[in-house]
């Protein structure tokens, strides 16, 4: 069953822009993880924060968790073309399974 | 060159066939995973196996069949069984051991004629 939920499905930005998406979650995690998906290619794993933990950075990417609020969101700083993919929130709930939200798909403009 | 591998990239069956999909992958995890992804959603899981030998049922089991007779292969059947196989399938392996972070492969197209 897919817990995660993207906010908002579709997002295009001028390249240097900074790109925000959410995810929601409806149980209690263990931890939550970004993954990357280029057009028609495989999921890229791109940071995993836990439960515990209230924010986390990789580079241009910022990642932040509210248990309270069950949400988190994921920023990438100074967009590049290169970032244009879809992104998708996975939480690990239990049982070595992840349940994957529908994704944000980044357009980034040149 | 460690990672993961599916085969073939793109798939054509006729109605009423059974295909195989591969997944192979060299990074000694014991855990590995099907998914299934339609276009503009996300994944939905299909079968994982956390050992040799064992697998269980994910979300959407209903028209596939897997087998786990070796750790580094994890093939997904799709039977004739299965109504709307046209999908992209993404194969997926992580550690037990660990935070599961999953590694993926390139996936496979099929399309059915």
């Amino acid at each position: 069953s897919q817990q995660g939920e993207e906010d908002p499905q579709a997002l295009s930005i001028q390249e240097g822009e900074n790109a925000t998406m959410n995810c929601s979650y409806k149980t209690s995690i263990n931890n939550l993880q970004w993954y990357r998906q280029n057009s028609g290619r495989g999921l890229v794993h791109l940071i995993l924060i836990r439960s515990n933990e209230r924010e986390k950075h990789s580079g241009r990417l910022r990642v932040t968790l509210d248990t309270s609020k069950k949400s988190s969101s994921l920023l990438i700083t100074a967009s590049r073309a290169a970032d244009t993919a879809s992104y998708f929130c996975a939480t690990d709930d239990d049982d070595y399974k992840l349940s994957f939200g529908a994704g944000t798909t980044v357009t980034v403009r040149a | 060159d460690g990672g993961i591998t599916q085969s073939p990239k793109y798939l054509f069956r006729k109605e009423g066939q059974n295909v195989t999909l591969s997944c192979e992958q060299n990074l000694n995890h014991d855990a590995m995973y099907w998914y299934r992804q339609d276009p503009g959603q996300g994944l939905r899981l299909i079968y994982y196996s956390q050992i040799v030998n064992d697998f269980q049922k994910g979300d959407i089991a209903e028209g596939y069949s897997v087998s786990r007779e070796k750790k580094e292969s994890f093939p997904l059947t799709v039977t004739s069984a299965q109504k709307n196989p046209t999908a992209f399938y993404l194969c997926a392996s992580s550690a037990i051991q660990g935070l599961n972070e999953q590694f993926f492969g390139p996936g496979t197209r099929l399309t059915v004629l």
